[in-house]
């Protein structure tokens, strides 16, 4: 069974501050790994995602994730927080043998932004 | 492209009705899914559909069903509507194959009074 555990449900930074969130995950096989944002009243939005190859995945907005196998971790990062990036922010994950595209979401982490 | 299209966005019920809720995928995702998103349990994986067939399902009651139509359109129906069943539904359309990410629509807003 795979599972996903988000570090901090809310998360506060200053506007231009780095902005790390977390997400560990376990799978019992080598997993697919999504980053997805939700805007209050919408639906979720692709971020970035891992499936094979380079560890470090660039997405959309300037956010980019690590995926670090031995530390079973997914973190995702920017160098630069914006007003506009404050949302609540969902790790997820998928096993890759399954032959479905059914994710497991972490609990999610509201990122708040002050001037 | 359009995006995925869930109707209606909101809907306000009574304990005890049924509701069918729908969802239009993006064009050429053939597979379809659906989510409960709720304050306490966060996002729930309620079922998956492929070229009209379900082939996973989550940990729900039977109440709650879904389908697939030939056209990649898919519907959920919850039957005698608990106040627990008040959330966020969310319909989310993929493309075949592993770790093709999900495309979520707005969602419906299910509330039971």
């Amino acid at each position: 069974a795979q599972s996903v555990t988000q570090l901090g449900s809310h998360v506060s930074v200053s506007e231009g501050a780095l902005v790390l969130l977390r997400c560990n995950y376990s799978s019992s096989v080598p997993p697919y790994l999504f980053w997805y944002v939700q805007y209050p009243n919408q639906g979720l939005q692709l971020l970035l995602k891992y499936t094979t190859g380079a560890t470090l995945v660039k997405g959309i907005n300037g956010f980019e994730a690590e995926f670090k196998k031995s530390e079973t971790s997914f973190h995702l990062t920017k160098p630069s927080a914006h007003m506009s990036d404050a949302a609540e922010y969902f790790c997820a994950v998928s096993e890759s043998d399954s032959g479905y595209s059914t994710l497991t979401f972490g609990k999610g982490t509201m990122l708040l932004v002050s001037p | 492209k359009a995006g995925v299209t869930q109707t209606p966005r909101y809907l306000i019920k009574t304990r005890g009705q049924q509701v069918t809720l729908s969802c239009s995928p993006i064009s050429g995702h053939r597979s379809v899914s659906w989510y409960q998103q709720t304050p306490g349990q966060g996002l729930q994986f309620l079922f998956e559909y492929f070229s009209e067939t379900q082939r996973n399902k989550g940990n729900f009651p039977g109440r709650f069903s879904g389908r697939q139509f030939s056209n990649s359109r898919s519907e959920m129906n919850v039957s005698t509507l608990e106040l627990g069943d008040s959330a966020l539904y969310l319909c989310a359309s993929s493309q075949p194959g592993q770790g093709s990410p999900l495309h979520f629509g707005n969602g419906t807003r299910l509330t039971v009074t």
